[in-house]
């Protein structure tokens, strides 16, 4: 079993609809989680961080589940602009970080 | 503040010779992480450093490859007698000494091609 592992996609949605992302780690000692985005061959950047309580940071909507090693994006309201590849982030307890295989969005018109 | 350099953003090798990248981090980060992004694939980590120390390195292939943090100036990504395989996108990253968060910043990526 790959440690971080995401919804395979690509994902194709209309404007304005509502596209949740799901990501499972493997390992349950993992301390920090994030959501980053790819734009077609430009770096990664930070999206969110993940917390445990959960955290909104406008139309997104980060929530973690340590007792399931599930971790969850919500996008409301989807812009033409969401269109990337979405990629689970996990630190792990012996200080390594995983980025997961990402999850492509494309917003159609 | 100046985010994460890379440079060169585009480096044309033919196969046998060398490739040096570099990274300066941002400032105030004393971690810098190396990955590599084939065509149409995901990134995958390379190696983790701290000022003069290699931390995990992993990801690195055994040979080849190797890389440093010096105390003064940029990170470096070397690669020897490169081949086609090594033709991708690298990426580095550097985060703050802060334990806690982790978030990790990039760079625009070197784009390695290899004739």
């Amino acid at each position: 079993r790959k440690e971080v592992e995401q919804d395979p996609g690509p994902f194709n949605v209309p404007e304005g609809a509502t596209v949740a992302f799901n990501c499972t780690y493997s390992n349950s000692a993992s301390q920090s989680f994030f959501w980053y985005r790819q734009d077609c061959r430009k770096e990664p950047k930070l999206l969110m961080s993940v917390y445990s309580s959960g955290n909104e940071d406008g139309r997104f909507t980060a929530q973690l589940n340590r007792a399931s090693q599930y971790i969850s994006l919500l996008i409301r309201d989807s812009k033409l602009s969401d269109s990337a590849t979405y990629l689970c982030v996990v630190k792990t307890s012996y200080d390594k970080v995983i980025f997961g295989p990402g999850t492509s969005l494309s917003v159609i018109p | 503040n100046a985010g994460v350099m890379q440079n060169p953003r585009h480096l044309v090798r033919r196969r046998g010779q060398e490739a040096r990248l570099r990274c300066s981090p941002m400032k105030g980060h004393s971690h810098v992480y190396w990955y590599r992004q084939l065509p149409e694939e995901g990134l995958k980590f390379m190696v983790y450093l701290q000022k003069e120390n290699i931390i995990d390195e992993s990801g690195m292939p055994k040979e080849r490859f190797s890389a440093e943090f010096p105390k003064e100036g940029p990170s470096i990504l070397r690669i020897q007698q490169v081949v086609r395989g090594d033709s991708a996108a690298y990426f580095c990253a550097s985060s703050p000494p802060n334990v806690e968060t982790y978030e990790q910043y990039f760079g625009p990526g070197t784009r390695l091609t290899v004739t």
